[in-house]
């Protein structure tokens, strides 16, 4: 299983809302990622998880909060988001973080803020 | 100047043409350079990974890299429709797997 999940794969949301994206593997991956990928844009990276550990934060805004509550999931929380923040968030997954270790993606969340 | 430049195109081929994709860089730092491709609304699935200078072959895909020149390249040879999406070069060089992903190439090939 070389699958990386995420939920929902839409979402739209006002600017006072708060809601999360969902990230789920079982390849017993140990570093967890979150991307943010504009149309016709590379993905840009927000956050790594390294055993369960923030290891990178890319100076991401604090309206978007990361979450990893075991070595399977990930979470990103989002609150008081700006139209500009409208993407699509991609999560990624690879053994031990390392720069050999292949990074799975799932296919995204599209997020829409209005 | 951005760390890695590639020509977002996009790049129209015939079916059987080959493609050239390529990409160059300025960190000197990097070490492992891959190639993703990203169909629409799906995420990115790497497809070539090579470290240092060299190439490397996998099926009708070829990757090579040139550290001297800083310039990363990829073919695909017998282009098929199926093979239309973003090509993302994306070196790396540091111990946390940080990806440093080019502007992407679209590539449509024809039937």
């Amino acid at each position: 299983d070389t699958e990386v999940t995420q939920t929902p794969k839409h979402l739209v949301m006002g600017m006072t809302n708060k809601k999360s994206l969902k990230c789920e593997q079982h390849m017993g991956h140990r570093a967890m990622y979150w991307y943010k990928q504009k149309a016709k844009k590379p993905p840009e990276l927000m956050f790594v998880y390294s055993y369960e550990k923030l290891s990178i934060n890319e100076s991401v805004p604090s309206r978007f909060s990361p979450e990893c509550p075991n070595s399977s999931l990930l979470n990103l929380h989002l609150h008081a988001l700006q139209p500009e923040d409208s993407a699509l968030y991609l999560c990624a997954s690879s053994l031990a973080g390392g720069s050999t270790d292949t990074q799975y993606f799932g296919p995204g969340t599209r997020l829409t803020v209005l | 100047q951005k760390e890695v430049e590639q020509d977002p195109g996009p790049l129209s081929v015939p079916e059987g043409a080959i493609v050239s994709l390529n990409c160059t860089y300025s960190n000197s730092a990097f070490q492992y350079f891959m190639w993703y491709r990203q169909y629409s609304r799906k995420g990115p699935e790497l497809l070539m990974y090579t470290y240092s200078s060299g190439n490397k072959e996998d099926g009708r895909f070829t990757a090579q890299v040139d550290k001297s020149s800083k310039y990363i390249s990829l073919f695909i040879r017998d282009s098929q429709p199926s093979d239309s999406a973003t090509y993302l070069c994306a070196p790396c060089g540091d111990s946390w797997g940080k990806l440093q992903f080019g502007a992407g190439t679209q590539v449509v090939v024809t039937p």
